[in-house]
């Protein structure tokens, strides 16, 4: 079956303007998690998903950061006034349950943001 | 906070060498625990992962890894690597009971022919 698939694929921005980045989870899971990687950082965890409520907001760096899932199903990460700093490949991750052997998370391919 | 170490940022070797990458996590607790890899222009797959029995795991294209709960560590390990194992390897932990992980800061590994 299709995987975790992310759009867009890049995003080249102007600092202070908003981007939206949208990622759909393998069908059927129920938790889904937004991270970010800078470059030649490891991934930062910024908010995970459980069904449409996010138990765990303590990853996003800023208020500009938020995040919406919606019909289980879909979610989307809004960086509101960027800055350059927020320059990163934003991943996001799915799995089939919260906890126990059933929490493996299978990655999509990143939206690759550029802030200029 | 749980935090997690790897300790070579660079690793280059030849063809048929063998491979061990080091991997050590801060968490007191229950924890799972699992080896990501990126090979070049590919987004990040499940290498292998333990979650609890037997301490030495055995994943895809011929890794293992051994958990060592009193040293706080799961290496990374490979007897004889191709040119294709060419790829950033990323250790991640998280709480039996959790859900985020927490990534170590990867080890770009090259493999030359």
């Amino acid at each position: 079956g299709a995987g975790v698939s992310q759009s867009p694929s890049n995003k080249v921005t102007e600092k202070g303007k908003d981007v939206e980045l949208r990622c759909d989870p393998i069908s059927g899971h129920t938790a889904l998690y937004w991270y970010r990687q800078r470059l030649g950082q490891g991934l930062e965890f910024l908010i995970y998903f459980q069904g449409n409520s996010a138990p765990d907001k303590s990853g996003l760096p800023s208020d500009r950061f938020s995040a919406e899932r919606t019909g289980e199903s879909v979610s989307t990460l809004t960086i509101q006034r960027t800055q350059q700093e927020d320059s990163a490949v934003y991943l996001c991750a799915s799995s089939l349950a919260v906890s126990g052997s059933g929490n493996e998370q299978y990655f999509g391919p990143g939206t690759r943001l550029t802030v200029t | 906070a749980q935090s997690v170490s790897q300790h070579n940022h660079h690793v280059i070797l030849s063809e048929a060498a063998s491979l061990e990458l080091g991997c050590n996590y801060s968490y007191g607790g229950t924890v799972n625990l699992f080896w990501y890899v990126q090979y070049p222009g590919q987004h990040l797959q499940l290498l292998l992962k333990y979650f609890s029995g037997d301490p030495l795991v055995k994943g895809i294209k011929g890794f293992e890894a051994e958990f060592i709960k009193s040293k706080f560590s799961f290496n990374l390990r490979k007897p004889s690597v191709q040119w294709s194992d060419t790829a950033e390897y990323f250790c991640a932990v998280n709480k039996a009971a959790g859900n985020k992980l927490t990534f170590g800061g990867g080890t770009r590994v090259l493999v030359k022919p």
